[in-house]
């Protein structure tokens, strides 16, 4: 079973407009990463946030944890077209295992 | 673009052929993983080989044989798959520290169907 389930599942929106993606998690963890995937392509690393961090900023991105509430947030400030993507939190507790979630697809309409 | 590269990119195959998915990375990455995607879904991990051996094997059948012939290369054997196999096989590559914690990097993907 997959650890992380995000929300929504698809989101569609304006250019320009923010992006927020959420994803939840069942187990402890020692940091959560979010992962962005174009059409069929591979899988991008884009921030890591380690479980005693609460926030983290990386360009447009933010990212948000709540470890109480197992929760965390992707937010994409001032999307262009070229964002639209699945994005995928990814979470482990050590070692190779890494668990993705669901997945949010992301469409950006210009 | 990306550092792990993978062949061939789409691969057609009949259930009764025998063919393989290659992978290489030239980063000195000592740990390289098989991931497997269905359409909408997440990429599920199938193995890992952690200093050129298998480390993890999600109890994946075994009509799926990976092999690593060094640490730059990662084979993926193909023999006798049924058509629900279809999927985009991704390759991945990490330090030796694992795939928690750190930047997992993933090539484009195989796009394998099987008639």
């Amino acid at each position: 079973s997959q650890q992380g389930e995000e929300d929504p599942q698809a989101l569609s929106i304006q250019e320009g407009e923010n992006a927020t993606m959420n994803c939840s998690y069942k187990t402890s963890i020692n940091n959560l990463q979010w992962y962005r995937q174009n059409s069929g392509r591979g899988l991008v690393h884009l921030i890591l946030i380690r479980s005693n961090e609460r926030e983290k900023h990386s360009g447009r991105l933010r990212v948000t944890l709540d470890t109480s509430k197992k929760s965390s947030s992707l937010l994409i400030t001032a999307s262009r077209a070229a964002d639209t993507a699945s994005y995928f939190c990814a979470t482990g507790a050590g070692g190779f295992k890494t668990i993705f979630g669901a997945g949010t697809r992301l469409f950006v309409k210009a | 673009d990306t550092e792990v590269t993978q062949t061939p990119k789409h691969l057609v195959m009949g259930m009764t052929n025998k063919k393989s998915l290659k992978c290489e990375q030239h980063m000195g990455h000592r740990a390289m993983y098989w991931y497997k995607q269905k359409a909408k879904k997440p990429p599920e991990l199938m193995f890992v080989y952690s200093y050129e051996k298998l480390s993890i094997n999600e109890s994946v059948p075994s009509r799926f044989s990976p092999e690593c012939p060094n640490s730059s290369l990662l084979n993926l054997h193909l023999h006798a798959l049924q058509p629900e196999d279809s999927a985009l096989y991704l390759c991945a590559s990490t330090n030796d520290r694992g795939s928690s914690g750190n930047t997992i990097y993933f090539g484009e993907g195989s796009w394998l169907t099987v008639v």
